[in-house]
């Protein structure tokens, strides 16, 4: 059981909007920042998003993320082909003084 | 770009040891902490340990607390987990990942990762 929540699978057409949801607790994401990875098949993760909803260089913008209480949510607007992949949210926790992940989402372009 | 690359996975039995090092370049290595992430076949990604900087403090998942060290050599540019006591549980592919800081802490994240090596645990 992984200490975040995240749905199994998600998929939509080409050129959709997709949402990823991210839940959590006051002791990680209550409390601290958001980073989202990107796994592509076959491949070592990504880092996708960090502090919430910054871009590191090189990732597109139609890339997008927010945070609320203990929730965050990933957003890829205009879905490509390129974007099958699992994704994986992740934070700080305080009580287990380390990195706690999601159970991974993977999206699906139709 | 930030280069990581692991070695020493394989085959072990379980109660064996093992010890994997990953060595980076591309980056000054002694300003930042450095960490192991883990998948099983088929599943999510699992923190599993963070050394910082300076390798003054050490972190640990509860599931191997004990069991794993972190360690790191600045003048190698190589950090080192060494296994002990493995179990079937332990088999996974295990990723070394630069963190975004000096700390492991709540202002940080893994910026660039491995392409990881395969640990498995079976008699």
């Amino acid at each position: 059981q992984s200490v975040l929540t995240q749905p199994p699978s998600v998929s939509e057409a080409p050129g959709q909007r997709v949402t990823i949801s991210c839940s959590g607790s006051n002791s990680n994401i209550g409390d601290n920042a958001v980073t989202w990875y990107q796994q592509l098949p076959g491949k070592a993760p990504k880092l996708l998003m960090y502090d919430n909803n910054l871009l590191p260089s090189g990732v597109s913008a139609r890339f997008s993320g927010s945070k609320s209480g203990t929730s965050a949510s990933l957003a890829i607007s205009g879905l490509q082909s390129e974007d099958e992949a699992d994704y994986y949210c992740s934070a700080w926790d305080d009580t287990l003084n380390g990195w706690v992940f999601g159970g991974g989402t993977k999206v699906t372009v139709l | 770009e930030e280069q990581l690359l692991e070695s020493g996975g394989g085959l072990i039995q379980p109660g064996g040891s093992l010890r994997l090092s990953c060595g980076g370049s591309e980056f000054t290595f002694r300003k930042y902490g450095m960490s192991w992430v883990r998948q099983a076949p088929g599943k999510g990604l699992d923190w599993v340990s963070c050394i910082t900087a300076s390798g003054g403090s050490r972190f640990y998942a509860d599931s191997v607390k004990g069991r794993f060290t972190v360690s790191r050599d600045s003048s190698k540019n190589t950090v080192y987990l060494q296994m002990n006591s493995l179990r079937a549980e332990d088999t996974a592919i295990y990723y070394c990942a630069k963190v975004s800081e000096t700390y492991c802490s709540r202002s940080s994240h893994m910026d660039y990762w491995g392409q990881g090596t395969l640990v498995t645990v079976s008699s």
